[in-house]
């Protein structure tokens, strides 16, 4: 089982509709999750962190945390194309706080 | 505030030559970490530093690979020898354990192995 899942994608939205990207993660001691942004050819990009249980909310974007169901979500409203990208899921699984483990990311294609 | 500085930012090489990427980390972070990123393995982390000190070399995949950091604003990977399936790019992060752990990555290093 890999310590962090998600759908690799490509998930197609009409522009101005609400994107939703999942991930799932194997250690229950988890503390700290981040949604992470990478256009192709670029370098992940931080756009959400979340450390407790609930909805978190910065502008179009809102990060969800269900720690009982290991469970955190991106949703994304009023998808734009300027969204496009890949979406990495990161989780701290194990070896201290500051380690981070990545998915491999959900490819997210907003159509104009 | 200049981010995370990475060089050089494309190496292409013939197997078996030495290969050494450096990166600068945010000034006042103290932890540093190398990233390799490749299609079929997705993001993985080699190597972490703390206050200069190399915490967690887990992911390094051989001996081939060794990192240091001599000083908190310089940090350096070096592949020796280097074989073709080091192909990928290589990312370097840092982050400022006073303030959680969120990470901000540099533009990268990608590296084309011959």
């Amino acid at each position: 089982q890999k310590e962090v899942e998600q759908n690799s994608g490509p998930l197609s939205v009409p522009e101005g509709a609400i994107a939703s990207l999942n991930c799932t993660y194997s250690d229950r001691g988890s503390q700290s999750f981040f949604w992470y942004r990478q256009y192709s050819g670029k370098s992940p990009e931080l756009i959400m962190s979340i450390y407790s249980n609930g909805d978190k909310e910065d502008g179009r974007f809102t990060a969800q945390l269900n720690k009982a169901s290991q469970y955190v979500s991106l949703l994304i409203r009023d998808s734009q194309p300027s969204d496009s990208a890949t979406y990495l899921c990161a989780v701290n699984i194990e070896g201290g706080y500051q380690k981070v483990t990545f998915g491999t990311g959900t490819k997210l294609q907003v159509i104009p | 505030d200049a981010g995370v500085i990475q060089s050089p930012r494309h190496e292409v090489t013939e197997m078996g030559q030495e290969v050494t990427l450096r990166c600068k980390p945010i000034s006042g972070h103290d932890y540093l970490f190398w990233y390799r990123q490749t299609m079929m393995r997705g993001l993985e982390l080699l190597i972490y530093f703390n206050n200069n000190v190399p915490i967690d070399d887990s992911g390094m995949p051989e001996d081939r690979f060794s990192a240091k950091m001599p000083n908190a604003s310089f940090s350096t990977l070096k592949i020796q020898p280097s074989e073709p399936r080091d192909s990928a790019v290589y990312f370097c992060a840092s982050s400022f354990g006073g303030a959680g752990n969120e990470q901000f990555f540099g533009p990268g290093t990608r590296l084309t192995v011959l």
